[in-house]
């Protein structure tokens, strides 16, 4: 069963709308991690943030912002004001630590189309 | 430059002919993996590797195989490729936790 549900599979907004990426997670684990990377069309995958399950304190970083609330098992991701640049497939992901760290799951991605 | 480098980038091959992606990183670090990209799915974990000759299975597998003979290589083998394994592939590598792993630049791979 998939453990990380990106429902949105696109999203398209005019320059400096706000966008907000849905993402919700799936486990029994009381310890893991959550992280968001960011595809942009020229493919590479670029770290965005991550956040440990004892931390839900929201952060801002620029026009970024991440909602994490463990009551709806959700970690949204929100961008303020987009830029065309923003335009890329953003993926949310899950690490639990009952399984060898190296297993990081991946939900299926949230296209953002960003227009002038 | 701290970096995941993979090679090919782009690679068309026919059904059943061998081939191996390979994966190599400069950052000394204890966990490496590869990943599969395809439209709709995501990313989807074939292998990860937690150290030198300690891998594992992620969530597809079948029909690929690994090695970690040396920290800082983690090829990717298909020993009989089919079209279903037409992809983008991704290798990357971690510290471990509580960091997320740095990706290469990706593999597109064409089985025809």
């Amino acid at each position: 069963a998939q453990k990380v549900t990106q429902a949105q599979t696109e999203i398209s907004v005019v320059e400096k709308e706000d966008v907000t990426l849905d993402c919700v997670y799936e486990t029994r684990d009381t310890t893991y991690y959550l992280f968001w990377y960011k595809q942009p069309p020229s493919g590479e995958l670029v770290f965005l943030i991550r956040r440990n399950s004892f931390d839900e304190q929201n952060e801002i970083s620029g026009r970024y912002s991440w909602n994490f609330q463990k009551s709806t098992s959700s970690f949204n991701f929100t961008i303020t004001a987009s830029q065309v640049v923003d335009s890329a497939v953003y993926f949310c992901a899950l690490s639990e630590i009952t399984d060898s760290w190296g297993k990081l799951q991946f939900g299926a991605g949230t296209q953002v189309v960003v227009t002038p | 430059e701290a970096q995941v480098t993979q090679n090919p980038r782009y690679l068309i091959t026919v059904t059943g002919k061998k081939l191996t992606v390979t994966c190599s990183q400069n950052m000394n670090h204890e966990y490496m993996s590869w990943y599969r990209q395809d439209p709709g799915l995501g990313l989807r974990q074939i292998y990860y590797s937690m150290n030198v000759e300690v891998t594992d299975k992620g969530d597809v597998p079948e029909g690929y195989k690994v090695s970690r003979k040396e920290k800082r290589n983690f090829p990717l083998i298909l020993e009989s490729p089919s079209p279903n394994q037409t992809s983008l592939y991704f290798c990357a590598s971690s510290p471990g936790l509580p960091y997320g792993y740095t990706f290469g630049s990706g593999t597109r791979l064409t089985v025809v």
